[in-house]
């Protein structure tokens, strides 16, 4: 059951580059959406979220942007720093409906090099 | 910064035993989860805890699974008969409200042999 699917496993970037991370999703019920990125040993530590409401959400180099019809989200870094390599997930809930659970995709590990 | 805690970081332990994960909460924080991660797959929920009661738990909290929140500041995740196949990375985590970002504590590994 992949309702929340980061196809690609990895991605390497050179330091100053942008980075894009992309997500999609199956079930249009998803209201909240959220990314995450996990060094090794450590738990997720959230980045930025946006709500389907809206279509781009924007902190500091990270700008996460929404698109309903594609059900397709995307994490945009901008500058990449080599401090930014980790796995990064993305994450969504169906919040309208009561339920709380973030269902994770599978995650895309980040590389950036110097 | 407040932060999740959680103890121990690592966990071994033998089939058909009985183990307690414990997790420190943000302290103003209302709703606790519990997740897993089994090596190499998705981070997946287990359950939610809102108002000292479960709202939501996934098909993989069976009997087995029970939580708790002995007093005001921990949250317990309890296997009351280990398998091998519980063997993951257990994330306690919390958050503020619903719509809210959910807040990870650092993970405890638990290996059943």
């Amino acid at each position: 059951d992949q309702q929340v699917k980061q196809n690609s496993p990895s991605l390497s970037v050179q330091e100053g580059r942008i980075s894009i991370l992309n997500c999609d999703y199956t079930n249009s019920m998803f209201d909240y959406f959220l990314w995450y990125k996990k060094y090794p040993a450590e738990g997720p530590t959230f980045l930025i979220s946006i709500s389907s409401i809206k279509d781009k959400n924007e902190d500091g180099r990270f700008t996460v942007f929404l698109n309903k019809s594609a059900k397709h989200l995307s994490l945009h870094i901008v500058p990449s720093q080599p401090g930014d390599s980790a796995v990064y997930f993305c994450a969504a809930s169906y919040t309208q409906g009561g339920s709380e659970k973030l269902v994770f995709g599978k995650g895309t590990k980040l590389t950036v090099n110097p | 910064e407040p932060e999740v805690t959680q103890t121990p970081s690592h966990q071994v332990t033998q089939m058909g035993q009985e183990v307690i994960l414990r997790c420190v909460p943000i302290s103003n924080h209302l709703y606790f989860y519990w997740y897993r991660q089994i090596l190499g797959q998705k981070v997946e929920f287990l359950v939610s805890f809102y108002n000292n009661e479960i709202s939501e738990k996934s098909e993989i909290f069976d009997d087995q699974f029970s939580v708790e929140r002995p007093d005001g500041s921990n949250f317990t995740l309890k296997i009351r008969s280990t398998k091998l196949e519980d063997s993951a990375m257990y994330f306690c985590a919390s958050s503020p409200g619903i719509l809210s970002e959910q807040y990870f504590g650092p993970g405890t590994r638990l290996t059943v042999t």
